[in-house]
């Protein structure tokens, strides 16, 4: 089966300090891997994905994430956190008998000025 | 452009009462997605439908919970002798065809936050 860990539940940053809200996953072939960003009582909105190619990926917002296939991971990171950057994260992965997506449990991401 | 609508934004019911909720994907979107998004299951998916095919319902937790998509636009989920576990937030989302061989993001919709008393 298809799953995404998201190993801290809260993450905290001072605002201009980088951050990173880490994720590992754990598939059966190659993974599809997906960030989404949740505002409080909004739905969710999408940062970046990963498919293939470069393991570096580039997203909304100034967010990048780096996939790292020996450490099975897919953190998510920012150079300078900003206080809008508060919300909830969510690590996402695509599952291979159809295709919908397995969600992590969330990481919630508190910039402090 | 305009983004995945759903409606009612809020549902309050009674326990036993059936409810409707509303999506309306971002035009041309041929794939939907229902989701359920809750304090102690997180977000787990329920249906996903893609264009006149036979829509995966490996998600729905019980056979209270049915859905339909009319013209392959507006999907309607609903819920019969709602229980008070179904309380959650509904997000629906849409994505371009996923069986084209392409991995396209999927966008979702504000939700329906559901309340059973």
């Amino acid at each position: 089966a298809q799953s995404v860990a998201q190993p801290e539940d809260q993450v905290n940053v001072a605002e201009g300090n980088p951050l990173t809200v880490k994720c590992t996953y754990s598939v059966s072939g190659n993974p599809y891997l997906f960030w989404y960003v949740q505002y409080p009582n909004r739905g969710l909105q999408f940062l970046l994905k990963y498919i293939t190619g470069d393991n570096l990926v580039k997203g909304s917002y100034g967010f990048e994430a780096e996939f790292n296939k020996s450490q099975t991971s897919f953190h998510l990171k920012k150079p300078s956190a900003l206080v809008s950057d508060s919300a909830l994260y969510f690590c996402a992965v695509r599952v291979d008998s159809g295709y919908a997506l397995n969600f992590g449990k969330g990481t919630s991401l508190l910039v402090t000025p | 452009g305009a983004g995945v609508s759903q409606s009612p934004s809020n549902k309050v019911t009674e326990k036993g009462k059936d409810v409707e909720l509303r999506c309306d994907p971002i035009s041309g979107h041929t794939a939907l997605y229902w989701y359920r998004q809750s304090l102690g299951q997180g977000l787990e998916f329920l249906i996903y439908f893609q264009g006149n095919s036979a829509p995966d319902k490996s998600g729905l937790p019980s056979d209270r919970f049915s859905a339909e998509r009319t013209g392959g636009s507006v999907s309607t989920l609903t819920i019969q002798r709602t229980q008070q576990e179904d309380s959650a937030v509904y997000l629906c989302a849409s994505s371009s065809s996923p069986t084209s061989g392409r991995i396209y993001e999927q966008y979702f919709g504000p939700g329906t936050r559901l309340t059973v008393t």
